[in-house]
């Protein structure tokens, strides 16, 4: 079973448009933690945003912000004023306190039309 | 802060061949990782090591496969004899080991099998 599923494969916005990346997660431990992660075309993944299990708070951070959720799993993305520079394809992650292991979901290409 | 190195940066070879793959972390960072990265999806963990000992290899195809991380730091992974299905990118990451740790990855090799 996936552990980390992102549904949307690809998505394409306008700049200036604010765009939502749906996260759905499943797991057992009550201990864990989300990330989300940018694979630019140069293809390095670069660590975006970390949550823990314990804190539904949700923030901004810039233009960037997320939704937490635990009674549905859910841990959206959400990029306000989307730019160009946003392009790339955006993956969410798990990590579980009991195995020590982190999950990536597939990802979600995101294209941003100047 | 250096990053984690990788090289060589791309790779070509023939099937049934054998290439090997290097990687250094970030300097403190007990927890070395390999990934696969087959395009369009997302990374596949392909072993885990904390210090100089294996945490996971479950996914790793032992029959072609090797990993090591000799006095705990950099680590290399060997293919042989490598199959065309082998042709992906090879990411390596490291962390500092706690469940909330984020994982700090290299540029990657990108092999192709031909």
């Amino acid at each position: 079973a996936q552990k980390v599923t992102q549904a949307q494969t690809e998505i394409s916005v306008v700049e200036k448009e604010d765009v939502t990346l749906d996260c759905v997660y499943e797991t057992r431990d009550t201990t864990y933690y989300l990330f989300w992660y940018k694979q630019p075309p140069s293809g390095e993944l670069v660590f975006l945003i970390r949550r823990n299990s314990f804190d539904e708070q949700n923030e901004i951070s810039g233009r960037y912000s997320w939704n937490f959720q635990k009674s549905t799993s859910s841990f959206n993305f959400t990029i306000t004023a989307s730019q160009v520079v946003d392009s790339a394809v955006y993956f969410c992650a798990l990590s579980e306190m009991r195995r020590g292991q982190f999950y990536f979901g597939t990802g979600t290409s995101l294209t941003v039309i100047p | 802060e250096a990053g984690v190195a990788q090289s060589p940066r791309y790779k070509i070879i023939e099937k049934r061949q054998s290439v090997a793959f290097w990687c250094n972390p970030i300097s403190g960072h007990a927890t070395l990782y390999w990934y696969q990265q087959i395009l369009g999806q997302g990374p596949k963990l392909l072993i885990q090591f904390q210090n100089n000992g294996v945490v996971d290899d479950s996914q790793l195809p032992k029959d072609r496969f090797s990993a090591e991380r000799l006095k705990g730091v950099d680590s290399t992974l060997k293919i042989q004899p490598a199959k065309l299905e082998d042709s992906a990118v090879y990411l390596c990451a490291s962390s500092l080991g706690q469940t909330n740790s984020p994982l700090h990855f290299g540029n990657g090799t990108r092999l192709t099998v031909t």
